[in-house]
């Protein structure tokens, strides 16, 4: 009964390929968001869905392209990975756009070489 | 103005101990002021929040003070122990818009 899920857990890859993680809540939240989490565990917004609309676009690179096929889904496609992309990406949701509490997913490892 | 600061970067105590974590904002607009606690290999998970309408909120150990004049707020942990030993992020958000997160502060308790 995992609240929110993100695949996968881990994920080594090449400089210059593309990669996509994906997460899922069940807990019939309105809203998802993709956070970015660097080596110093500083923790920053990239992108929010409200009911599968884009609410919040940071100025993240264009390789980065979120997803939302449903509001339980939200998907990060990442082109032409960088050394720089490497972090940890965490899914959250909330129950909307205006509810402060954030429930965050186990988070996806990402190492590129 | 959409910065939060947090301090200190590291906090080492012993058992029983009552560490503090600090933070201070300058947007004057932010209405919602949560703590997520976030332990090795784990996502972040909410700890407590508080509004800007009272100036203390305590849940069992932990206790958030606030200071609306002086846009800054703190946390303290009573009574510390080892599995409190994690990392500890402030956040600050108007309701409406993104939650913007402190630097946050790893917490060691030693036994």
């Amino acid at each position: 009964d995992t609240a929110v899920s993100q695949t996968p857990k881990y994920l080594v890859t090449q400089m210059g390929n593309d990669k996509s993680i994906k997460c899922e809540q069940n807990l019939g939240h309105d809203t998802m968001y993709w956070y970015k989490q660097d080596s110093k565990k500083f923790l920053k917004i990239m992108f929010s869905y409200n009911n599968k609309e884009l609410i919040i676009n940071e100025t993240v690179p264009n390789r980065f392209s979120p997803k939302s096929p449903d509001k339980a889904h939200l998907n990060l496609h990442i082109n032409s990975l960088e050394l720089g992309d490497s972090a940890v990406y965490f899914c959250a949701s909330s129950q909307s756009a205006t509810t402060g509490t954030r429930d965050f997913g186990p988070g996806t490892r990402l190492l590129v070489l | 103005q959409q910065q939060v600061k947090q301090s200190p970067q590291s906090l080492i105590v012993q058992k029983g101990g009552i560490p503090i974590i600090n933070c201070a904002y300058e947007n004057t607009a932010f209405d919602y002021f949560p703590w997520y606690q976030q332990f090795p290999g784990k996502g972040p998970a909410l700890l407590i929040a508080i509004r800007p309408d009272v100036s203390e909120k305590k849940e069992g150990r932990f206790t958030i003070s606030f200071n609306k004049s002086a846009k800054q707020f703190s946390l303290h942990i009573m009574d510390s122990q080892p599995g409190d030993s994690a990392t500890y992020f402030c956040a600050a958000s108007k309701l409406t818009d993104k939650l913007i997160f402190g630097t946050g502060t790893r917490l060691q308790v030693f036994p």
